[in-house]
Order: structure tokens, then sequence, then C-alpha cells
């Protein structure tokens, strides 16, 4: 079975831009997660996505979105781009429902902002 | 979530058992504790989970006090791919939709030849 897929792997965008990054979860999985991971914060929560809709969100401000299709497929998007943006991006799948399941990540999408 | 404590690093020979310890002195009743570990570069991986019952996969052992105040991951026979950060979280059961993960700094495991 695939695994959680992110496009694309490496980003180099400027200040001031803004960029999107895809995230394919695994068949089935209803619930995607957004990840940021810098060397000075660790790994932080975005928010999670379950059936097209936002159900939870970290503390990051509002240039960070996302949203989620009818296929679980989802895309977060950054406006407004600053050098502080620069990070391994990480996306989560999980069943969801009722029961605590484990989540599966993808490999990431390294941006970086110059 | 409850929070968690783990030493910042560890070394391990290769061939012998790795155990990562983590303090969850403050777990609910309801709450898991999970392990997932990082390899450089690359997605978190799921290991291991349990809630008060030790637990065995393929990957690991999971090893959690009768108080449920602490667990200790082993890795019965450490290779050089294991080396990794581990991450130690508790999450609540049933997690009523939250399936945000809250990630501490974890243990950077390094498998010595």
């Amino acid at each position: 079975k695939a695994g959680v897929t992110q496009t694309p792997r490496y980003l180099i965008k400027t200040r001031g831009q803004q960029v999107t990054l895809s995230c394919s979860p695994i068949s089935g999985h209803r619930s995607v997660s957004w990840y940021q991971q810098t060397p000075g914060q660790g790994l932080q929560f975005l928010f999670e996505y379950f059936s097209e809709t936002q159900r939870n969100k970290g503390n990051f401000p509002g240039r960070f979105s996302g949203r989620q299709f009818s296929n679980s497929r989802s895309e977060m998007n950054v406006s407004t781009l600053e050098l502080g943006d620069s990070a391994l991006y990480l996306c989560a799948s999980s069943l969801a429902g009722r029961q605590t399941t484990e989540a599966f990540f993808g490999q990431g999408t390294r941006l970086t902002v110059v | 979530d409850a929070k968690t404590t783990q030493p910042t690093s560890m070394d391990c020979a290769e061939g012998r058992a790795a155990n990562l310890p983590c303090n969850h002195s403050t777990i609910s009743g309801n709450e898991y504790v999970y392990w997932y570990r990082q390899i450089h570069s690359q997605g978190p991986q799921y290991i291991i989970h349990g809630l008060k019952n030790n637990e065995t996969n393929e990957m690991a052992s999971l090893i959690i006090t009768e108080d449920r105040k602490s667990s200790t991951l082993i890795l019965p026979h450490a290779t050089l791919r294991d080396t990794a950060v581990y991450y130690c979280i508790v999450r609540p059961y049933p997690n009523f939709g939250n399936e945000k993960l809250t990630f501490g700094t974890g243990t950077r495991l390094t498998i010595i030849p």
C-alpha cells in the first residue's frame, strides 16, 4: 500500500512570495495533519483536516492555511513568506475516528526562503 | 496532553539492547504512551504504543511501569539503522477527533559500531 506522498520534496522561494505544498494520504485515511520542523522549535503542529474540515489548529499566524479535498488530499499554503518559514514541512495521515490510531508521516517538503 | 521528559542523547553499541526511558508522571488514566522515531531528514515513523500492559511488535518492546508514570522503549538488537531521534508522546484515548501529536525534544540515539 502506498505511503503518504508529499510534493515537492524541495522548494526555494523568495521572501514575500507564497507557496503551496501538497500531501496525498494513505488510501482510506481521512485525517491529514501538517507539522513544521525547524532546528530551533522542533516539530510543531500546524493544523489537522478531517472530511474537508479543519478540526484542530496550532499556534501559527494566519499566513499559514490549508484545505482538504473530497479525496482526502490536502494542501497547505503559506503567504508572504518570511525567512523564518524555512523549515521541513511534514504531513501525516491517519484513519481517525473514535479510536486512537497511529499517524503515518510523509518524507516532508524542505522549504528554503531566501 | 501530558508532558514527557526524555534524556537528550544516548549511545548504544551495535548488537546490544537499546533502552530508552521516558518520564510521564502527569499521565492521565485515559492516555496512551506512543513512541515515534525520526531518522535524519525523514518523516517520523511510528514504533509502538501502549496503555498499561507491556507491548511488543516486530520493531520494539514497550515496558510501562505499574503506576504508568514512566516507560522504556527497548530495541532488542540495535543496528546502525536505528540511529535516530526517538520521541515519547502521550495521547488521550479515545481522542475525540484530536489527531494532534505533541512532540518534545526526544532522545538522540546513536548506535556505535
